[in-house]
């Protein structure tokens, strides 16, 4: 079946755009999340979504950061006002269900360079 | 706040030959799970093995066995027979609740 996939695979844009990056997760599962990877470093937790709602955004760098799941389903990142240090690769992973017992399945990520 | 340490930037071993990665992790919880990923240049974050804290038994995925020192707050992966495919890098993470904590990773390389 097909596996998680995000959306643009690289994304570049200047310091000041504003930018949306997309997470289609695997069919029926209600658990999304979103990680950040600084060159050099793991992944970073930045918001989890059960249903459409933000269960814990606790993770968000800042209030330019904002992240949506209107249907449950797709969820899209958005940044605001970009800057030279939001530059990395940002993972998405879905889960059948939120639960420690349940594995996050992530996609290929997407990467961002903001010049 | 839970922190994973992986203090191998970089590792190589023969093909066919054994590996171990290293991990050490801090909580001050008791009931969590650690797992060890795979990210080949795909970027894509793979699974290779994972550990409920609870067992004492240590997980074994076919070539990939831990060693998990509960009391010592280490977990470390040893990849057996390792083959070319195995080239990637490493991280070691900890789960409590929903989100995952990684370490910095561990560049594996495989000498054919």
């Amino acid at each position: 079946g097909a596996g998680v996939s995000q959306t643009p695979s690289n994304k570049v844009t200047e310091k000041g755009k504003y930018v949306e990056l997309r997470c289609d997760p695997i069919s029926g599962h209600t658990a999304l999340y979103w990680y950040r990877q600084s060159l050099g470093q793991g992944p970073e937790f930045l918001i989890y979504f059960q249903g459409t709602g933000a269960a814990d955004d606790s993770g968000l760098p800042n209030d330019r950061f904002f992240a949506v799941r209107p249907e449950g389903s797709v969820s899209t990142l958005k940044i605001q006002r970009t800057e030279r240090g939001d530059s990395a690769v940002y993972l998405c992973a879905s889960s059948p269900s939120g639960g420690t017992e349940y594995e996050q399945y992530f996609g290929p990520g997407t990467r961002l360079t903001v010049t | 706040a839970q922190t994973v340490t992986q203090s191998q930037p970089e590792m190589s071993v023969q093909e066919a030959e054994t590996v171990t990665l290293s991990c050490t992790y801090d909580t001050s919880e008791s009931d969590y799970y650690l797992f060890w990923y795979k990210q080949p240049p795909s970027r894509q974050m793979i699974l290779v093995i994972r550990q409920e804290a609870y067992k004492q038994q240590n997980a074994t995925e076919n070539r990939f066995s831990v060693n998990f020192q509960k009391a010592a707050k280490s977990f470390s992966l040893k990849i057996s027979d390792s083959q070319l495919g195995d080239a990637a890098m490493y991280f070691c993470a900890y789960r409590s609740a929903e989100k995952l904590t990684f370490g910095t990773g561990t560049r594996l390389t495989i000498i054919p």
